[in-house]
């Protein structure tokens, strides 16, 4: 199965602060890597797709980069409304695998 | 607009089969998409249990596998899930999801229903 590590699992930020978000795949899974928002309580929002494309409807300062093994996700201007867990998954092969999570918190 | 809703019991006892079903609304199942099943544990992350065509093709994850069934309903547009031989580690939210055909991301979700595992 393909590992996704992602860091860090939790990230304490002042509203306006850059956030960035690692995952690094235990192979290369090209590009196909997707980036999901879960607030408490609700389900997973796909926020990036394709590792760096971005989603419609999806705030601009959601941004995505990466291929092959690693890859980063950013928040430009971190907002309140921002704080949530967010998540990497691969779409290259089965079994579909998730990164642990990172955890952001609004200090 | 495409939604999905969970639905099925909250509480399953160990060893007994978890069956749920997620019905689609505002899109035809027979459409070219995938309909998946995730789940996650309380305070935990995200597993992928499997996801089928409307034709009947199906992708298990390999751990679940042999414990696992889904199905398709065209009829009622709708889908589900079964996992037989449940215990507590089963006990988790149980999310199904829509994915279009080829290596696309799961978007979107629905709600999500808890499935408690009691023994």
């Amino acid at each position: 199965d393909i590992v996704m590590a992602q860091s860090p699992t939790f990230v304490s930020v002042t509203p306006g602060e850059k956030v960035t978000i690692t995952c690094q795949a235990s192979e290369g899974i090209g590009n196909y890597l997707y980036w999901y928002q879960q607030k408490p309580d609700q389900a997973p929002k796909l926020l990036i797709k394709y590792a760096s494309q971005s989603i419609s409807g999806v705030p601009s300062r959601f941004s995505g980069s990466g291929s092959g093994t690693d890859f980063t996700f950013t928040i430009s201007s971190l907002e309140t409304e921002d704080a949530a867990t967010y998540y990497c998954q691969q779409g290259y092969e089965h079994p579909l695998t998730f990164g642990g999570g990172t955890k952001v918190e609004i200090k | 607009q495409v939604q999905l809703q969970e639905s099925g019991p909250g509480l399953v006892k160990s060893s007994d089969t978890l069956s749920l079903t997620c019905g689609v609304s505002g899109y035809s199942i027979r459409s070219s998409n995938w309909w998946g099943w995730i789940r996650q544990p309380p305070g935990k992350g995200l597993e992928w249990i499997g996801y089928i065509y409307y034709s009947g093709l199906i992708h298990y994850n390999p751990s679940l596998k042999s414990r696992v069934t889904m199905s398709v309903d065209t009829s009622r547009n709708q889908f589900s899930l079964k996992l037989t031989s449940v215990t507590a580690v089963d006990t988790a939210v149980y999310y199904c999801a829509k994915k279009e055909d080829g290596r696309n991301p799961f978007d979107p979700w629905g709600r999500g229903i808890l499935v408690t595992v009691s023994s």
